[in-house]
C-alpha cells in the first residue's frame, strides 16, 4: 500500500534553529498538508498545498512558517526560527481529492 | 467556527467488552466524517470515513459507526473489543468544499486482557 513517507522520525533543535521537515507524499497526490500534534492538545491545520501553491493556512502559520515543494516528488516544511512552543508533533499528509487523506507517521519535533 | 467534540477522553475496557466512543461536530451543512486510530508509537491510520450514502459505515478490524445528521453525531462502536485495539481515536470532519480536516481531542483507550 503507498505510505507518505517523513524524515527525520525526531528532530532535537536549539531554540532560535531553522529546522526543516520532509515528507515525500504518495505520487498521484495532487494535495498536500501538515498538521500538527503539541503534547496533550488536539491535531491541528497547519497548512494545504494543491498546484504549487498554498490553497490554505491557518493561523498558526505564520511568517516563521513555509512550505516547498522542491522538486516534484518532496513536501517541505520550514521553520525560520524556531520557539519552545513549537515543540510538537508534525504530521504530513496527502490526498487525491477531498477525503482520502493518507498521513505519514511524523516527525516529533523539540525545541531546547 | 467548526469544532468537534469527543466526550470521552480516558476509557477502560476488558477484553470483549462493547465499545461506543462519542463524536459530535459543530456545522450545519455537508460534511465528511473520520475516524483515526494511532497505536502507540505509530502514524495516523484511517478507520473509516462517512462522505453520503449509508449513514452506516463499516471499518477496518471490525469497527463501525454511524452518522446521525440529526445529533450532529457520528459515534464509533465496536461489539467486542481485544487487547489489540488499545489506542487513541481521533474524529475528525472536513465540512463542504473545504478539505482541512478539524479534529477532536481524542479518546484513550485501554483495553485490559
Amino acid at each position: 500500500e503507498p505510505e507518505v513517507t517523513q524524515t527525520p522520525s525526531h528532530q532535537v533543535t536549539q531554540m532560535g534553529q531553522e529546522v526543516i521537515l520532509r515528507c515525500v507524499p504518495i505520487s498521484n497526490h495532487l494535495y498536500f498538508y501538515w498538521y500538527r500534534q503539541i503534547l496533550g492538545q488536539k491535531v491541528e491545520f497547519l497548512v494545504s498545498f494543491y498546484n504549487n501553491e498554498i490553497s490554505e493556512k491557518s493561523e498558526i502559520f505564520d511568517d516563521q512558517f513555509s512550505v516547498e515543494r522542491p522538486d516534484g516528488s518532496n513536501f517541505t516544511l520550514k521553520i525560520r526560527s524556531t520557539k519552545l512552543e513549537d515543540s510538537a508533533m508534525y504530521f504530513c499528509a496527502s490526498s487525491e481529492g477531498p477525503g482520502g487523506y493518507t498521513f505519514g507517521s511524523g516527525t516529533r519535533l523539540t525545541v531546547v | 467556527a467548526q469544532s468537534v467534540s469527543q466526550h470521552n477522553h480516558h476509557v477502560i475496557l476488558s477484553e470483549a467488552a462493547s465499545l461506543e466512543l462519542g463524536c459530535n461536530y459543530s456545522y450545519g451543512g455537508t460534511v465528511n466524517l473520520f475516524w483515526y486510530v494511532q497505536y502507540p508509537g505509530q502514524h495516523l491510520q484511517l478507520l473509516l470515513k462517512y462522505f453520503s450514502g449509508d449513514p452506516l459505515v463499516k471499518g477496518i478490524k471490525g469497527f463501525e459507526a454511524e452518522f446521525i445528521k440529526s445529533k450532529f453525531s457520528f459515534n464509533l462502536r465496536k461489539p467486542s473489543v481485544q487487547w489489540s485495539d488499545t489506542a487513541e481515536y481521533f474524529c475528525a470532519v472536513n465540512a463542504g468544499n473545504n478539505r482541512k480536516l478539524i479534529w477532536g481531542l481524542g479518546t484513550s483507550l485501554a483495553v485490559n486482557p
